[in-house]
C-alpha cells in the first residue's frame, strides 16, 4: 500500500525558515517524480514544486522560486521542502504527492498524504 | 497560467441523483484534465485521468467527458460518501493549475 506521511509543520515568523519531510513507502520511491501541492486556509489546490525520479531536475511555481527548495534522498524514501524568507501568504496545509509521468507529461497526482499546516505569523 | 473556473461552486443534492460538475479552462487543454476528491478530512484521492479515464479502485459511477475548453465530472447516482470536495486539474502546460473546487452537500 502506497504512503506519504508528511511531518514537520508548524508556526514560524515571516521572514523566517521551515523545512519539513515526507517519508514514503509502498512503491520504489527512486523511480517517481514527487511533488508538493498547498491549500491556504478556506481555498483552493495550489501546485508548488517538482522533483524528477533522480532529483537532477526541479520545477516551482513563480511566487515560490528563489525561496523554496525542494529535494530528495532516494535512499531513505524521503522528500523535503526547504522554505525560506517565509511570507504570510505562504501559510497553508502542504500536501506530499507523487506526480506520475507518463513519458510526456508530468499528468496526475496520483497518491496523497494527510497534509501538515505551516502557519507564518508573527 | 492556465484559469480553471469550476461550476456550481457549490451544490445540495439528495442520495441517489445525477450530478454534473462543469470545469473550463481559460484556453484549450487538449483533453490533459484531471479529477480529484478530497472529503472533509482533507483527504485527497484522484478519480480521473486524461478527460474520462476512471483511476483504479474508483466506482463506476463516476466519469469524465469533454474537449477543448470544457469539461466535465458525473456522478450517476450520489451515495453517502460522495459528499464531498472536487477539483479540477490541468495538465496541458506549467504550471498546473486546479479549479476553485465544487462542494457536493446534502440537500
Amino acid at each position: 500500500e502506497v504512503q506519504l506521511v508528511e511531518s514537520g509543520g508548524g508556526l514560524v515568523q515571516p521572514g523566517r525558515s521551515l523545512k519539513f519531510s515526507c517519508a514514503a513507502s509502498g512503491f520504489t520511491f527512486s523511480d517517481y517524480a514527487m511533488a508538493w501541492v498547498r491549500q491556504a486556509p478556506k481555498k483552493g489546490l495550489e501546485w508548488v514544486a517538482t522533483i524528477i525520479y533522480d532529483g537532477s531536475s526541479t520545477y516551482y511555481r513563480d511566487s515560490v522560486k528563489g525561496r523554496f527548495t525542494i529535494s530528495r534522498d532516494n535512499a531513505k524514501s524521503t522528500l523535503y521542502l526547504q522554505m525560506d524568507s517565509l511570507r504570510s501568504e505562504d501559510t497553508a496545509t502542504y500536501y506530499c504527492a507523487r506526480h506520475y509521468y507518463d513519458g510526456t507529461y508530468y499528468s496526475l497526482f496520483d497518491y496523497w498524504g494527510q497534509g501538515v499546516m505551516v502557519t507564518v505569523s508573527s | 497560467d492556465i484559469q480553471m473556473t469550476q461550476t456550481p461552486s457549490s451544490m445540495p443534492a439528495s442520495l441517489g441523483e445525477r450530478v454534473t460538475i462543469s470545469c473550463r479552462a481559460s484556453q484549450g487543454i487538449s483533453n490533459y484534465l484531471n479529477w480529484y476528491q478530497q472529503k472533509p478530512d482533507g483527504t485527497i484521492k484522484p478519480l480521473i485521468y486524461y478527460t474520462s479515464n476512471l483511476q483504479s479502485g474508483v466506482p463506476s459511477r463516476f466519469s469524465g467527458s469533454g474537449s477543448g475548453t470544457d469539461y466535465s465530472l458525473t456522478i450517476s447516482s450520489l451515495e453517502p460518501e460522495d459528499f464531498a470536495m472536487y477539483y479540477c486539474q490541468q495538465y496541458d502546460s506549467s504550471p498546473p493549475t486546479f479549479g476553485s473546487g465544487t462542494k457536493l452537500e446534502i440537500k
